[in-house]
């Protein structure tokens, strides 16, 4: 079946630091979602890439969807310690299962302060 | 205050019995859904619901039974067939299948002895 490929499965890194993660989908995609989970928390939705080639951006946060629509990174310029918690990117299917997300593993940040 | 709610937070039970974990919304969404959550595995999809009276099986339904009777309200019940049945369970809706997001509850953890 589809899958969603995500690396790196961790990531340390100091504060200040640049932390990118990387989705990859072995099919085509309608669009793909990102989600962030902080320690015992629950996936909260940061946004939705739907065009080829779009790169969207919140505050330090750079978002970018492959021109084939099959990849995906997320990228946090100059980290701190509340960006801590696991990222996840969610793909979207044109046909079967429309309308599912295909989740990756996720990418699990840690910043040393 | 509107949102997803879920409880228990924790939940304990012996190796044979069947379980019933609840899920409520009062965000008036029409779509909802049941993931589960194991460590390094992200999140995969159980059962989704997109209307009242009708389910449908995700990835991993083997073991996994759901009713929806309700619009506000979608339980899931871990039988005794269920072979792994200990991880963190995620509730979550949208307006309707395929929009834009989809906003989680805060997860029961199941923990089977």
């Amino acid at each position: 079946g589809q899958q969603v490929m995500q690396i790196p499965q961790y990531q340390h890194v100091q504060e200040g630091e640049d932390f990118t993660t990387y989705c990859n989908s072995s099919t085509t995609l309608s669009n793909i979602q990102w989600y962030k989970q902080r320690p015992g928390g629950h996936p909260v939705f940061l946004i939705q890439l739907v065009k080829s080639g779009e790169v969207k951006k919140q505050k330090r946060l750079t978002f970018q969807f492959g021109e084939a629509k099959k990849n995906s990174s997320l990228h946090i310029t100059a980290t701190q310690t509340t960006d801590v918690g696991t990222y996840f990117c969610a793909g979207q299917n044109y046909g079967g299962s429309q309308g599912n997300l295909i989740f990756g593993k996720g990418t699990k940040l840690s910043v040393k302060p | 205050d509107g949102g997803i709610t879920q409880s228990p937070k924790y939940l304990f039970r012996k190796e044979g019995q069947n379980v019933t974990l609840s899920c409520e919304q009062n965000l008036n969404h029409d779509a909802m859904y049941w993931y589960r959550q194991d460590p390094g595995q992200g999140l995969r999809l159980i059962y989704y619901s997109q209307i009242v009276n009708d389910f449908q099986k995700g990835d991993i339904a083997e073991g996994y039974s759901v009713s929806r009777e309700k619009k506000e309200s979608f339980p899931l019940t871990v039988t005794s067939a269920q072979k792994n049945p200990t991880a963190f369970y995620l509730c979550a809706s949208s307006p309707q299948r395929g929009a834009v997001e989809q906003y989680f509850g805060p997860g029961t953890r199941l923990t089977v002895t």
